[in-house]
């Protein structure tokens, strides 16, 4: 069925470094994509968003791009930190769905020292 | 200000019975969202409410049911409850009923099913 996947399950980062976490999703209807963090006993915490008429957007720290040709959605962590390290879900909510977000299984980011 | 709050924190309960779940959505908030967390995967949706009206319900069963307060917090109320309920249960707020809508998370009540 549908759904908004994600490439790996763990990512391991040097602390410093650029991060890099990717989502496929195969919905061409949906039109409003949201990356959350969500850390160990917490409820998700909303980093960055993006609409499908963009294909980039920046926050602190954060770039979120969109490639609606492929269906591809990336949440880019500029100089990771140790504080970065968390489960990261992309999320989708498609045309008609209201506000239900569909999410993925999520990315374990692990920043080492 | 308050984000979304949720309780209580933690839950043990048993086959068969039944549990109910409080949130309490973030000031000037009026669509609150239930969500189901099984270990190790992502949130999956329950219901959304807004103004007191149910605007969306996810693929669970009769025995999962939930209400919005004129004060717009909210509860989740799940019935006979089976083993595979056990799950971390996320409230979200959000301003507005049906735009994509940015919505905040509350920590979320864990509840375990012996």
């Amino acid at each position: 069925g549908e759904s908004v996947g994600l490439h790996l399950p763990t990512l391991s980062v040097q602390e410093g470094d650029n991060s890099i976490i990717n989502c496929a999703y195969s919905n061409s209807a949906s039109d409003y994509f949201i990356w959350y963090k969500q850390e160990s006993g917490k409820g998700p915490q909303f980093i960055i968003d993006i609409r499908s008429n963009m294909d980039k957007r920046q926050g602190q720290r954060v770039t979120v791009l969109l490639n609606k040709t492929v269906k591809h959605l990336s949440l880019q962590i500029a100089a990771t930190q140790p504080g970065d390290s968390a489960v990261y879900f992309c999320a989708e909510i498609r045309q008609g769905g209201g506000n239900k977000l569909t999410f993925g299984t999520g990315t374990q980011l692990k920043v080492e020292l | 200000d308050a984000g979304v709050t949720q309780s209580p924190t933690h839950l043990i309960k048993t086959r068969g019975q039944h549990v109910t779940l409080r949130c309490s959505p973030i000031s000037g908030h009026k669509s609150v969202s239930w969500y189901q967390q099984v270990l190790g995967q992502g949130p999956q949706f329950i219901f959304q409410y807004y103004e007191k009206e149910e605007r969306g319900r996810g693929n669970f069963p009769d025995r999962f049911s939930a209400r919005q307060f004129p004060n717009y917090s909210s509860e989740l109320n799940v019935n006979a409850l089976l083993l595979g309920d056990s799950a971390l249960y996320l409230c979200a707020s959000s301003l507005q009923q049906n735009l994509p809508d940015t919505q905040y998370f509350g920590p979320g009540t864990r509840l375990t099913v012996l």
